[in-house]
């Protein structure tokens, strides 16, 4: 049973261009989040999916961010236009809804710096 | 609005000692789940526990046990014979079942060094 996987592990980029992560959940695992991370800080959510549905967004994804599920199984987040307080690591996390005991599980995440 | 609060920022002890991490909440649901995560010096966060809202017992896992007390609204965590392995940002975490997902709230963590 493979865990969360998350590509790349590492990005460096400059500001103002565009990149793009991606996600691949446990294989039987319908809900998929994405997560933010800034240095000394707690994961603040993003967005969500249910199978191929987005199905909520946080305030802090502004328009430069979108994220896709197109099959329901993995997922891609695009930062457009990168400024340097995009920096910080993404994280996707899985799980299956439905159960008494749902519990998300946490890829390694993707270290972004935007120089 | 859901909030978990960790106000011990970092904690330091000598291998083998017992050592508490505090965990307090709030939120409005009457229903709502609490967890830890483990993050090591790798970045990917571990599952530690889930806790639902209705279950008050005390729940022990080998050197790790928790302490979850409604009146307070808290969470700690305890390991015992701590060992340089621990060694670890821990966070809190908090969901609540009526928003139809869980969508964790986390805490800003509190990062244990383990002394050899």
């Amino acid at each position: 049973d493979t865990g969360v996987s998350q590509d790349p592990r590492h990005k460096i980029t400059k500001r103002g261009q565009n990149v793009t992560f991606r996600c691949d959940p446990i294989s039987e695992h319908n809900r998929l989040y994405w997560y933010r991370q800034t240095l000394g800080q707690g994961p603040e959510f993003l967005t969500y999916f249910q199978n191929e549905a987005q199905l909520e967004k946080s305030r802090l994804l502004s328009d430069r961010f979108s994220a896709e599920r197109p099959k329901g199984s993995f997922s891609t987040l695009e930062i457009q236009r990168t400024e340097q307080g995009d920096s910080a690591m993404y994280l996707c996390a899985s799980s299956l809804a439905g159960t008494s005991q749902e519990t998300q599980y946490f890829g390694p995440g993707t270290r972004l710096l935007v120089l | 609005a859901q909030k978990v609060t960790q106000a011990q920022t970092e904690i330091s002890v000598v291998e083998k000692e017992d050592v508490t991490l505090d965990c307090v909440y709030e939120t409005r649901d009457t229903t709502y789940y609490l967890f830890w995560y483990k993050q090591p010096p790798s970045g990917e966060l571990v599952f530690l526990i889930r806790r639902n809202s209705f279950d008050e017992q005390n729940e022990i896992s080998g050197r790790y046990s928790w302490n979850f007390q409604k009146s307070t609204s808290s969470f700690n965590f305890t390991i015992t014979a701590s060992q340089v392995v621990d060694s670890a940002v821990y966070f809190c975490a908090l969901s609540e079942a009526r928003r139809g997902n869980e969508k964790l709230t986390f805490g800003t963590g509190t990062r244990l060094t383990i002394i050899p």
